[in-house]
């Protein structure tokens, strides 16, 4: 059983389309979180969810929207997608919002044409 | 804001003993973490410091020193499957971010 599976993995589209990843754990943690890592491999922060509320907004454009329906699910909303989107987009969860051992899902490379 | 230094890259041969240091900065501490990834993969968790001194796990070590906001990952016996990127991470006590630093990419050679 995968602990935190988010889907699509691979996901090309074009400019100006809008798209959405989705991510379940069947942890049973609390917190989830979605990260951007870029060509360099840079691991930035997006959101945070604990207990299915809002923790962590980073500033992101307004394009981007999560959506946490109950705690084991955090998706992730893109409008009008930019070829400066193109990354791999990771969900990750924790058991809380302080515990720093986080499960990170398998990863979905986005590439914007 | 959280900022989190290590070195971009580190090469050695393999059985050779890699040391990745880390320093930060942070308001307030819950610990260091270290992750590993690997090519096309996603972040693992490796260990974790919440009091100073050195923890042990099989060939890896970890080590905190709170006081010079600095820790390190200790890689022994270094195998080729040890080829991969390194991360710290701190979590914030002041807005619980969990911060990552920009990776340290290893690579073993024979």
């Amino acid at each position: 059983d995968t602990a935190v599976s988010q889907t699509p993995k691979y996901l090309v589209t074009q400019m100006g389309n809008d798209k959405s990843i989705k991510c379940e754990q069947n942890l049973g943690h609390d917190t989830m979180y979605w990260y951007k890592q870029d060509s360099k491999k840079f691991l930035k922060i997006m959101f945070s969810y604990n207990n299915k509320e809002l923790i962590i907004n980073e500033t992101v454009p307004n394009r981007f929207s999560p959506k946490s329906p109950d705690k084991a699910h955090l998706n992730l909303h893109i409008n009008s997608l930019e070829l400066g989107d193109s990354a791999v987009y990771f969900c990750a969860s924790s058991q809380d919002h302080v515990n720093t051992e986080a499960f990170f899902g398998q990863g979905t490379r986005l590439t914007v044409v | 804001g959280q900022s989190l230094e290590q070195p971009s890259e580190v090469t050695a041969v393999e059985g050779a003993i890699v040391q990745i240091n880390c320093t930060y900065q942070t308001s307030g501490f819950y610990g260091l973490s270290w992750y590993q990834q690997h090519d096309g993969g996603a972040p693992t968790f490796l260990s974790y410091n919440a009091l100073d001194g050195l923890e042990e796990t099989g060939r890896f070590s970890s080590f905190l020193s709170r006081s010079d906001s600095y820790g390190y990952l200790l890689l022994q016996e270094l195998q080729m499957k040890d080829s991969a990127s390194y991360f710290c991470a701190v979590r914030s006590a002041a807005d619980y971010k969990l911060s990552f630093g920009a990776g340290t990419t290893v690579t073993v050679r024979a």
